[in-house]
Parts: structure tokens; sequence; C-alpha cells
């Protein structure tokens, strides 16, 4: 069956520090691979997509970049975590174009 | 551009009454998604649909593609039904997943 990990389901980190969130997906090959994130009391906001390994989109400028070194692993990072990083990000797939697939989401605190 | 709109932002009901989101987008889509987000953040699927009508206990969703439209019913509303209700579209081409900005759903006894 298909699933989709996504870890830790909450972090809280300082100004400063890296950041790295993975996210993976079982029972399919060749996902569309998406990282979205939430700031308080807004919508889910697409960050980045892809379609291949190697093959990121990036939708919004930002302090954030992702990579996809496995064709079921989506990693989203940051060098230097700024305040305005923290909401929920959540991982998602998809294939065939109709079905799609999200984690449980990651609360990211920066203090 | 790839856009969906959600409506209302905040739906205030009393229990027992039936409940509406409206979710509209831009172009060609190949399935949407209604999702259900409770305050903790976690989001669960409740729909997919690329035509028609799908029922699930009391949640009912529908969709016209024609109309580029589709909505969430909630009949007989409780308390727990209190949650963000989010509406996701795949869009055709792209392959990209865009979600509309949430409903926030309360129901008061």
């Amino acid at each position: 069956s298909q699933t989709i990990h996504q870890w830790p389901a909450t972090l809280v980190q300082p100004v400063g520090s890296p950041l790295s969130l993975e996210c993976t997906v079982e029972g399919t090959s060749n996902p569309n691979l998406y990282w979205y994130r939430q700031a308080a009391g807004r919508g889910l906001q697409l960050l980045f997509y892809s379609v291949g390994i190697g093959q990121i989109s990036s939708e919004v400028p930002q302090n954030l970049s992702a990579s996809r070194p496995q064709d079921r692993q989506f990693i989203l990072s940051s060098k230097k975590l700024l305040l305005s990083d923290s909401g929920f990000y959540l991982c998602a797939w998809s294939r065939d174009g109709y079905e799609a697939f999200f984690g449980q989401g990651t609360r990211l605190t920066v203090v | 551009k790839n856009e969906v709109e959600q409506s209302p932002q905040n739906l205030t009901a009393q229990e027992g009454e039936f409940i509406t989101i409206n979710c509209s987008y831009s172009v060609g889509i190949s399935a949407l998604h209604w999702l259900q987000q409770h305050p903790g953040g976690g989001i669960v699927s409740l729909f997919m649909l690329s035509s028609g009508k799908k029922k699930h206990g009391r949640l009912i969703a529908t969709i016209n593609i024609q109309e580029k439209h589709s909505s969430l019913h909630i009949t007989a509303s409780h308390p727990r039904d209190s949650a963000v209700y989010i509406c996701a579209a795949l869009f055709q081409g792209a392959q990209k997943l865009v979600f509309g900005q949430g409903t926030r759903l309360t129901i008061n006894p």
C-alpha cells in the first residue's frame, strides 16, 4: 500500500541553526513530490516540487532548499534558520495525475 | 496560472446545521482533493474527485468540471466536525498540487 513518512512531527530550533526535514514514500515509484509551508493563520503554500530524481522546482524565493537524492526521498533543508521559517511543513506526493497522499506534517518553531 | 480559491474563509454554525464549503479553480485539473486539518496540524484526506459526487458518512463532495467548482457538504453537523477544511487541486500538465486557503469551520453545541 502507498504510504508517506514525514518526520519529525515537531521541532524547535534556534535561529541560525541548520534544518533537515525528510520525507519518504513507499508503495510507488517515480512519484511527484511536494513540500508546502503553512505560516500561522495562512494557507498551505507550495515551496518546492519534484517530478524526478535531482529535478527540483522552486515556487517562491526563500531561505530553504530541497533535494531529491533518491526516487522516493525528498529533503527540505536550510543552512541557517530565520524566525520567519517557523510554521507547519507538509510533504505530499502524487502520481498518474490523479492520486495524492499527504504526510502528517512537521511543526517547526524557530526560537 | 494555477489557482484555487475557497469560500468562506471562516464559518460558524450550530450543531445540526447543513454545511457547505466551496472551492473554485482556475484551469483544468486532473483531480481535486478535500482534506481536513485539526488544530494539531495533521492532515486527513477526505475525498479525491475527478467527476460527479462522493459520499462518506455525513460528508458529501461534488465537482462540476465545466464550472471549475467543487463543494464539500456536511449534514447534521457536530462539534467534532470543527476543523479547517482544505481543497487541493492537481493541475494537468505541470502536475502541480495547489492548496486553497482553507475554511475554518466551528460547530457550536
